[in-house]
């Protein structure tokens, strides 16, 4: 059975960079054919995708934060992580991260963890 | 980008009741349709994918429907395990959307 667990700080200052890791266990990333993906939530709000990474180094973000996101896999830990730079308030949310494969849905989930943006 | 719409926003339904749940693409997403549930605290649960598959572990009640732009998620009897917030996302082109979600209520 897949897992997935979240894990960073969960309070981070404004303009500094957000720093999150996903572990995977009971699978392999590296070799695997699936993107593997972070989704946040704001309180009391929706989903938003934030960006996925194939395993073949090919990376696909939201357009609203590409500026600011990337998301990298370290198949020697089987590990994939998420940084977002020059934080603000609206960044504060419930992080997710899951996987997908082609045309495929979000089947395995983390928990969440939940970060705030706050001086 | 492919803006995902839901509706209604909240539906008041008793229990042993029908659920009909909207999603409408604003272009189309051939079958490329999910639907999650989530329950307060939790992360979504995948409910069912390509617009009427049903993932595994899913009790029959839940059905999707449609295809091109519009969708439909029914729960057949709504079990008090059932109210919660569903999500629609199509998985049909870059960027992921999901819709706004739906509240499902006890009426």
């Amino acid at each position: 059975q897949l897992q997935l667990q979240e894990s960073g700080p969960g309070l981070v200052k404004p303009s500094e960079t957000l720093s999150l890791t996903c572990t995977v266990s009971g699978g392999s990333i590296s070799g695997s054919d699936y993107y593997w993906v972070w989704i946040r939530q704001p309180p009391g709000k929706g989903l938003e995708w934030i960006g996925s990474f194939y395993y073949s180094r090919s990376a696909y973000y939201n357009p609203s934060l590409q500026s600011r996101v990337t998301i990298s896999v370290d198949t020697s830990k089987n590990q994939f992580s998420l940084k977002l730079s020059f934080v603000t308030a609206a960044d504060t949310a419930v992080y997710y991260c899951t996987r997908h494969g082609h045309y495929a849905p979000l089947d395995y989930w983390g928990q969440g963890t939940q970060v705030t943006v706050s001086s | 980008e492919i803006v995902m719409t839901q509706s209604p926003a909240t539906l008041s339904v008793s229990p042993g009741e029908r659920a009909t749940l909207s999603c409408r693409a604003s272009q189309s997403v051939n079958s490329n349709l999910v639907w999650y549930q989530q329950k307060p605290g939790q992360a979504p649960r995948l409910l069912i994918y390509g617009a009427s598959t049903r993932a595994t572990g899913i009790p029959a009640r839940f059905s999707g429907g449609g295809s091109g732009t519009d969708f439909t998620l029914s729960i057949s009897s709504l079990q008090s395990e059932d109210f919660a917030v569903y999500y629609c996302q199509q998985c049909n082109s870059w960027p992921l959307t999901f819709g706004g979600g739906t509240k499902v209520e006890i009426k």
